[in-house]
């Protein structure tokens, strides 16, 4: 246990439905990553959060994705019209201050119907 | 970020060490060498990281080469519970890239045999 959750741990769900996980990071940690992982791939970043502020998002983040970190400390990640291809583990990593070490939730894994 | 080159598969006997290779050859001055391990349907698990100087710590050590193009995690005595993806990643370390994400390869398949 890294100290990272993450709620649900699974989540099944049928095409077009919005979905919601949230992840709590280590307390005190400024930095939240979200990351996405596929069958037999290591995982892919997503978006990343400092503090409050969401400071850099990547292609794979569609529009029908969004993410906030509204107090700087939990942080939530929604999918709007769910699609087949968002099957997923979905992974948040934080860290603190002057260490790059990024710790791992345990991922809540998405399916959708 | 610098690419890796890991081999998909290994497997290692029980109590014997596992020696994972890592092929870093674009790796730059101020890369550092991290390692991950990511059990089945579980987080991935920080195990050490350094830059030039051979690194340990309870889980692992780290052995890079002189040249800095390639590493090998070592893990003394592998257990069962050791079976895992074990991801080897090189990125920068400096004060205007802290934040910056991990970029994930396939990583290494690591069976621990009984």
């Amino acid at each position: 246990d890294t100290g990272v959750s993450q709620d649900p741990r699974h989540k099944i769900t049928k095409r077009g439905q919005n979905v919601t996980f949230r992840c709590d990071p280590i307390s005190e940690h400024n930095r939240l990553y979200w990351y996405r992982q596929t069958l037999g791939q290591g995982p892919e970043f997503l978006t990343y959060f400092q503090n409050e502020a969401q400071l850099e998002k990547s292609r794979l983040l569609s529009d029908r994705f969004s993410a906030e970190r509204p107090k700087g400390s939990f942080s939530t990640l929604e999918i709007q019209r769910t699609e087949q291809g968002d099957s997923a583990m979905y992974l948040c990593a934080s860290t603190h201050g002057t260490t790059d070490t990024q710790y791992f939730g345990p991922g809540t894994r998405l399916t959708v119907l | 970020d610098a690419k890796t080159t890991q081999p998909p598969s290994m497997d290692c006997a029980e109590g014997r060490a596992a020696n994972l290779p890592c092929n870093h050859s674009t790796i730059s001055g101020n890369e550092y060498v991290y390692w991950y391990r990511q059990i089945h349907s579980q987080g991935p698990q920080y195990i050490i990281h350094g830059l030039k100087n051979n690194e340990t710590n309870e889980m692992a050590s780290l052995i890079i080469t002189e040249d800095r193009k390639s590493s090998t995690l070592i893990l003394p005595h592998a257990t069962l519970r050791d079976t895992a993806v074990y991801y080897c990643i090189v990125r920068i370390l400096s004060r205007d890239n802290y934040g910056q994400n991990f970029v994930f390869g396939p990583g290494t398949r690591l069976s621990v045999l009984p």
